[in-house]
């Protein structure tokens, strides 16, 4: 079956401008994570959900971040004013929910560089 | 908060050396899972193997093999008769059981393995 997909694979912009990242989950899991993996580091957590709503928003780095995932599926991470410092991979990963812990399945990841 | 440490930013060995990735983590949670992802040139993470905080049971899977010593509150990974395509950056991550399931990631270890 397919996997978590993401799109832009790459994506260059100016300093300044709006992105937006998309993440298109595995069919039926409920659980999507956003991820940021800066050069030379581990990922670091950004934002999940569970379902719709973001149960936890803790990793966002500021207000310029945010994240929807209106149907409960494809999620979308937008970015406002770029900076220079925003310039990574972003990673999403989605899994079931529920009974302990279930696994993490990554996308590719989206390489944003802003100039 | 949790902490996962991964000391040696780099490794190189040749050819069918063995070869040891060291993990230490932090955290007050009595439940948790301990994870290795594998991230080569292409950048997907894979998903290696999980351990719960309760099986500190080492396990052997092929050439790869994995120390769980809560004692020490290390992870270790350990590669016999490495090849050349287990040259990749190697992660530990760490989640607790009530934090949403999102991982806590160490720095990575770049593994190089030369022919």
């Amino acid at each position: 079956g397919a996997g978590v997909s993401q799109t832009p694979s790459n994506k260059v912009t100016e300093k300044g401008k709006y992105v937006e990242l998309r993440c298109d989950p595995i069919s039926g899991h409920t659980a999507l994570y956003w991820y940021r993996q800066s050069l030379g580091q581990g990922p670091e957590f950004l934002i999940y959900f569970q379902g719709t709503g973001a149960a936890d928003d803790s990793g966002l780095p500021n207000d310029r971040f945010f994240a929807v995932r209106p149907e409960g599926s494809v999620s979308t991470l937008k970015i406002q004013r770029t900076e220079r410092g925003d310039s990574a991979v972003y990673l999403c990963a989605s899994s079931f929910w529920g009974g302990g812990y279930n696994e993490q399945f990554f996308g590719p990841g989206t390489r944003l560089t802003v100039l | 908060a949790q902490k996962v440490t991964q000391a040696q930013t780099e490794i190189s060995v040749v050819e069918k050396e063995d070869v040891t990735l060291d993990c230490v983590y932090e955290t007050r949670d009595t439940t948790y899972y301990l994870f290795w992802y594998k991230q080569p040139p292409s950048g997907e993470l894979v998903f290696l193997i999980r351990r719960n905080s309760f099986d500190e049971q080492n396990e052997i899977s092929g050439r790869y093999s994995w120390n769980f010593q809560k004692s020490t509150s290390s992870f270790n990974f350990t590669i016999t008769a490495s090849q050349v395509v287990d040259s990749a950056v190697y992660f530990c991550a760490l989640t607790i059981r009530n934090a949403g399931n999102m991982l806590t990631f160490g720095g990575g270890t770049r593994l190089m393995v030369k022919p």
